[in-house]
């Protein structure tokens, strides 16, 4: 059980363009959802907590207007890169939090050319 | 703001042998703290979740412990082995299932055959 699934695994896109990345709880509902980035060789650094039904909280850095967040369902959210550069290339993952205790996704490599 | 320390960065010891891994945290008002394995391009695999009220956790090889007001916890495999051979990262969580996860840099760990 808590399986969170991440699509897709992996995204090449060009410079100015937009990315989206979905989140899934299969087995469980979650009102909850995070989205972390990774730098190559850098830890995960929370980028945002999703709630359901509700607008997204920013970390401090993390420009709202760049990365919109929407979790319109208790298994569903989405990470849009909008207008992506190559310095917004990163592997992203998302978690699912259910009975205090958050499920990872397989991550999302991004590559901006 | 909470910080989380791991060391060392790198590890690489001979198969067979015991080990230790460190991790540490600023503030000791924590909900839980998770041990993470993640493979080179891959996303985490949960190993051990302690909650701030216990002392440690076990599973198989691995022995996690917690001693909440040093802000210390430790994560022991024994018998190392080849595949264990990945990025062990530590993360606390302050909030229940309701904040996100504060992750260290990890540590690289080689276990030579």
């Amino acid at each position: 059980g808590a399986v969170v699934s991440q699509h897709p695994s992996r995204v090449i896109c060009k410079s100015g363009t937009s990315v989206k990345i979905e989140c899934r709880s299969l087995d469980f509902q979650a009102t909850t959802m995070f989205w972390y980035r990774q730098f190559p060789k850098q830890s995960l650094m929370l980028m945002a907590t999703s709630n359901e039904g509700s607008k997204a909280t920013y970390e401090q850095g993390v420009e709202k207007d760049k990365f919109l967040i929407n979790h319109a369902s208790l298994t569903l959210s989405t990470l849009t890169v909008t207008s992506a550069h190559p310095e917004d290339s990163s592997f992203y993952i998302c978690s699912a939090s259910a009975a205090d205790t958050q499920y990872f996704g397989p991550g999302t490599r991004l590559t901006v050319l | 703001k909470q910080e989380v320390t791991q060391i060392p960065a790198a590890l690489s010891v001979p198969e067979g042998e015991n080990l230790v891994l460190n991790c540490s945290f600023t503030d000791s008002a924590i909900y839980n703290l998770q041990w993470f394995r993640q493979d080179p391009g891959k996303g985490l695999t949960s190993l051990l979740l302690i909650q701030s009220s216990q002392r440690e956790q076990t599973s198989g090889r691995l022995n996690a412990s917690l001693d909440k007001s040093s802000g210390r916890s430790t994560l022991y495999i024994a018998a190392s082995q080849p595949g264990d051979s990945a990025t062990y990262l530590c993360a606390v969580g302050t909030g229940g299932g309701a904040d996100g996860l504060t992750f260290g840099k990890g540590t690289h760990l080689i276990i030579q055959p």
